[in-house]
């Protein structure tokens, strides 16, 4: 059975930085995207980035609005992706999801996603 | 603003059939498969359909997917309570290389 788990999720206060970890198991991670979405409060849901496998070069890709801010990368010994967020903004307030991404064709979707993680940010 | 645009709600009565319509344009829906997720009050989101109008295991065959162009629509079959939720259209983005997500549709079951 697919999990994912996320961890790290707190109240941080403007300019700080936090990071998010996304533990996976019940499928071959090192094989596998990985993603990021939030949702704040009362609203719809919003990419955020996703990391490829590193035998699609690995490398993370980034939403306009946390590009230069926040960092994914992965730890396929542990299974575990992460979301480094810096100087980070009222604004991305939200839950934070942990998802899988399958890849077709050179693009990709979202199957499975964890439960989230709270992160707020305020003063 | 979302980038893929849906109603923001729909109803509809038990047994009854009710459609959410989604459209995109050319890079996104235009080009790529579109994927549909369910969520229930207070819990993450859940794959429905993805590659336009394929269900995963364990969905019930009273959700359909279809496409057309760049619009794609989610018909729900059989209306039961438990269909109750927030429902949202994605579709990959070449240009942005990322995801991007209708605004949601909330679907009240009368």
């Amino acid at each position: 059975e697919v999990q994912l788990v996320e961890s790290g999720g707190d109240l941080v206060q403007p300019g700080r930085s936090l990071r998010l970890s996304c533990t996976a198991s019940g499928f071959t991670f090192g094989d596998s995207a990985m993603g990021w979405v939030r949702q704040a409060p009362g609203k719809g849901l919003e990419w955020v980035g996703f990391i490829r496998s590193k035998g699609y070069s690995g490398t993370a890709d980034y939403a306009a609005s946390v590009k230069g801010r926040f960092t994914i990368s992965r730890d396929d010994s542990k299974s575990i992706a992460y979301l480094q967020m810096d100087s980070l903004k009222t604004e991305d307030s939200a839950v934070y999801y942990c998802t899988r991404a399958i890849r077709v064709r050179g693009k990709y979707y979202l199957d499975y996603w964890g439960q989230g993680s709270l992160v707020t940010v305020s003063s | 603003q979302s980038v893929l645009t849906q109603p923001p709600s729909a109803s509809g009565t038990p047994g009854q059939r009710v459609t959410i319509s989604c459209s995109g344009s050319s890079s996104d829906i235009g080009s790529n498969t579109v994927n549909w997720y369910q969520q229930l009050p207070g819990t993450a989101p859940k794959l429905l359909i993805y590659s336009d109008n394929q269900r995963p295991s364990g969905v019930p065959d009273r959700f359909s997917g279809s496409k057309s162009g760049t619009s794609a629509s989610l018909a729900i079959s059989g209306l039961q309570s438990e269909d109750e939720a927030d429902y949202y259209c994605a579709a990959w983005d070449a240009n942005l290389k990322g995801v991007v997500f209708g605004g949601g549709t909330k679907l009240l079951v009368l």
